[in-house]
């Protein structure tokens, strides 16, 4: 069965430092989102993606953060200068919206900034 | 905008027993889909059951299956003949229809935490 892949799994920074998450998406699917879930607490949307921009981001997604696609299949969000509060667990996700099914997420990518 | 609230921050259930996990959710759109997601410990998000708004139907998948009242803005999650293997995070969430929004985002509710007990 076809999944969402993530690495790294988990990755320690030191604050201030440039973070990458990798994220390869179904093949055939449309849509692609970044998650954030800081420990305890509830999923966050970040961002969408479609047709190689973004289609929506919401508040938390300010200048740090940014994503692309740069060769068709990988996805990857990019953190700039990460902070203490940056530290979660980050789930991509894809969907092919338009035929109506659900979103599959990988399984994630701890972050832990220290 | 669209919330969904989940109430119930921990629930317990007996091994065999039936238990139902609360949902309700705040829209002014008609169209929409409601989802329920586990999260085990590994902290994978798994699909449990999905339910398109415009169906009266309730939707079901084996032992799971949800109480949709479109009036009410309520989904609940019932949970037939409990396994241990069902204790996780239950996450409820919503998403609109593409008529209202392009990006597709899922709005969850903060989950609720299920145990099951031998």
């Amino acid at each position: 069965e076809p999944e969402v892949t993530q690495t790294p799994s988990h990755q320690v920074t030191q604050m201030g430092q440039e973070v990458i998450l990798r994220c390869v998406p179904i093949s055939n699917h449309l849509y692609f989102y970044w998650y954030r879930q800081i420990l305890g607490q509830k999923v966050e949307f970040l961002v969408s993606f479609y047709n190689n921009e973004i289609s929506e981001k919401s508040e938390i997604f300010d200048d740090q953060f940014s994503v692309e696609r740069p060769d068709g299949s990988n996805f990857t969000l990019k953190i700039r200068s990460t902070k203490l509060e940056d530290s979660a667990m980050y789930f991509c996700a894809s969907n092919k919206v338009r035929e109506n099914t659900e979103a599959f997420f990988g399984q994630g990518t701890r972050l832990t900034v220290v | 905008a669209q919330t969904v609230t989940q109430s119930q921050p921990e629930m317990s259930v007996q091994e065999a027993e039936t238990v139902t996990l609360s949902c309700t959710y705040d829209t002014s759109e008609s169209d929409y889909y409601l989802f329920w997601y586990k999260q085990p410990p590994s902290r994978q998000m798994i699909l449990v059951i999905r339910q398109e708004a415009y169906k009266q139907q309730n939707a079901t998948e084996n032992r799971f299956s949800v109480n949709f009242q479109k009036a009410a803005k309520s989904f609940s999650l019932k949970i037939s003949d409990s396994q241990l293997g069902d204790a996780a995070m239950y996450f409820c969430a919503y998403r609109s229809d593409l008529i209202y929004n392009q990006g597709g985002k899922l709005i969850f509710g903060q989950g609720t935490e299920l145990s099951v007990k031998p």
